[in-house]
């Protein structure tokens, strides 16, 4: 009963360097999102996704690109990391509705991410 | 713009006592709200909720209470147990919105 399953749970980057958050689910959910989050700042939307080849910008999207050709993965991009992507990210599924509803979101155990 | 907001990162209890966490939003389009609960290097984890249409929603020792023409919804835990140390975020969603907005967040403290 693995549920919503983050790789790496650690990563440091170089400012400038790409890399691939993954995020995969085993419970047949539609919606899937990502967020970071700060101190202070909470958890802030990414980008979300409410099924297989559709996806969507958040509150925060820039810096970041999603894709969706699975219904079971969504993984984030990076394409050139800055110091200020530093965070802890978070991916998080539902059946549908982004979360409210009766479908509470399922989060994984977040990737923290260090970008010097 | 917070549209939803937690004024206090931190509170402390001491354990048996009542915990009362608040929240505050601004976005009268939001018609549920939700509580997280998360402990340090795990994800969050859902609560309880409550949709607009009531205005008290509990389950066993948590209970959250929403405030429409406030805009302000809170979280009781009766008694507080040690266990329920964490960071709790508080939610909110409006219908078709596709999202949730959270809050910052306020870590609590039961002091035993």
């Amino acid at each position: 009963n693995a549920g919503v399953t983050q790789t790496p749970k650690f990563q440091v980057l170089k400012t400038g360097q790409s890399m691939t958050l993954q995020c995969a689910q085993d419970m047949n959910h539609e919606y899937m999102s990502w967020y970071r989050q700060d101190p202070g700042m909470g958890l802030r939307l990414i980008h979300y996704s409410v099924g297989a080849g559709i996806t969507d910008q958040g509150e925060v999207p820039n810096g970041y690109n999603v894709s969706r050709s699975t219904t079971e993965d969504f993984p984030l991009r990076l394409l050139s990391a800055a110091p200020s992507q530093t965070s802890v990210y978070f991916c998080a599924s539902s059946f549908s509705t982004g979360g409210s509803y009766n479908s509470p979101l399922h989060f994984g155990n977040g990737t923290r991410l260090t970008v010097t | 713009d917070q549209q939803v907001k937690q004024n206090s990162p931190s509170l402390s209890v001491q354990e048996g006592r009542i915990s009362i966490l608040n929240c505050d939003y601004t976005n009268s389009m939001f018609d549920y709200f939700l509580w997280y609960k998360k402990y340090p290097a795990e994800g969050p984890t859902f609560l309880i909720s409550i949709s607009s249409i009531k205005d008290k929603n509990e389950d066993g020792r948590f209970t959250v209470f929403l405030n429409k023409s406030a805009k302000h919804l809170s979280l009781h835990i009766v008694p507080s147990q040690p266990g329920d140390s964490a960071v709790y975020f508080c939610a909110a969603s409006a219908k078709g919105a596709q999202k949730l907005v959270f809050g910052q967040g306020t870590r609590l403290t039961i002091n035993p």
